[in-house]
């Protein structure tokens, strides 16, 4: 079980904004940046978003955001290569270690 | 830019270890630098698990507790080169292995920004 709670799936359509949500609690999203990852067919993972600063050639349609204990990963104007896994992560202060979420699937329609 | 470039894939037997390389490049590995490098494993359809990460320039290290005892990680400053190494493997050690760059320059480390291609490990009689 993940210490972090993400959507298992998630579709839209070309053009259409989606939002992924991590959920976590004071000791881990609450407290220090998320970062968000997206696995192409199991490949390697890329960066996407570090807390709601876009990393060097991302697109700037990705976007992150963070509420209390919840961060958000909006992908506005979906394109067909966002498809992929997306995974959230931060620092969790009571685990000393780097938690995980369980990964939303992002569907293309 | 900055890049990663891990070791290729390795098949062991139970109980034998595995050593990953995970060469640096584009950026300063450990001279007066804040970066880490983390060690991320992913089971198959599993998600990403961390192992540990260590600081090239203080050699400070630090494993996740379920590795404690079986993960060795050190670095060769002279070819920036980080090296993770598992002992007594089993067969739920087949993985990729990934390493990754971390920013430690702040209160605490950021999220991995930039990631090797991966290094497939089978654990396998």
């Amino acid at each position: 079980q993940s210490a972090l709670t993400q959507e298992a799936s998630v579709s839209g359509t070309v053009g259409q904004e989606v939002t992924l949500s991590c959920a976590g609690n004071s000791n881990n999203v609450g407290s220090y940046a998320v970062g968000w990852y997206q696995q192409i067919s199991q490949g390697a993972p890329k960066t996407v978003m570090i807390g709601d600063s876009l990393p060097s050639g991302i697109p700037d349609r990705f976007s992150g955001s963070k509420s209390g204990t919840t961060a958000s990963l909006t992908i506005s104007g979906l394109q067909p290569e966002d498809e992929a896994d997306y995974y959230c992560s931060t620092w969790d202060f009571s685990l000393s270690d780097w938690v995980f979420g369980g990964g939303t699937k992002v569907t293309v329609l | 830019q900055v890049q990663l470039v891990q070791s290729g894939a390795e098949v062991k037997k139970p109980g034998a270890s595995v050593r990953v390389s995970c060469k640096a490049s584009g950026y300063t590995f450990s001279d007066f630098t804040d970066y880490s490098i983390h060690w991320v494993r992913q089971a198959p359809g599993q998600g990403p698990e961390s192992m540990g990460r260590i600081n090239p320039n203080t050699g400070v290290r630090h494993s996740a507790r379920k590795f404690q005892g079986r993960v060795t990680m050190t670095t060769d400053t002279s070819i920036s080169t980080a090296y993770m190494e598992l002992s007594g493997l089993r067969s739920d050690d087949t993985a990729v292995y990934y390493c990754g760059r971390v920013d430690c320059g702040g209160v605490y480390c950021l999220p991995v920004d930039t990631w090797g291609q991966g290094t497939p490990v089978t654990v396998s009689t």
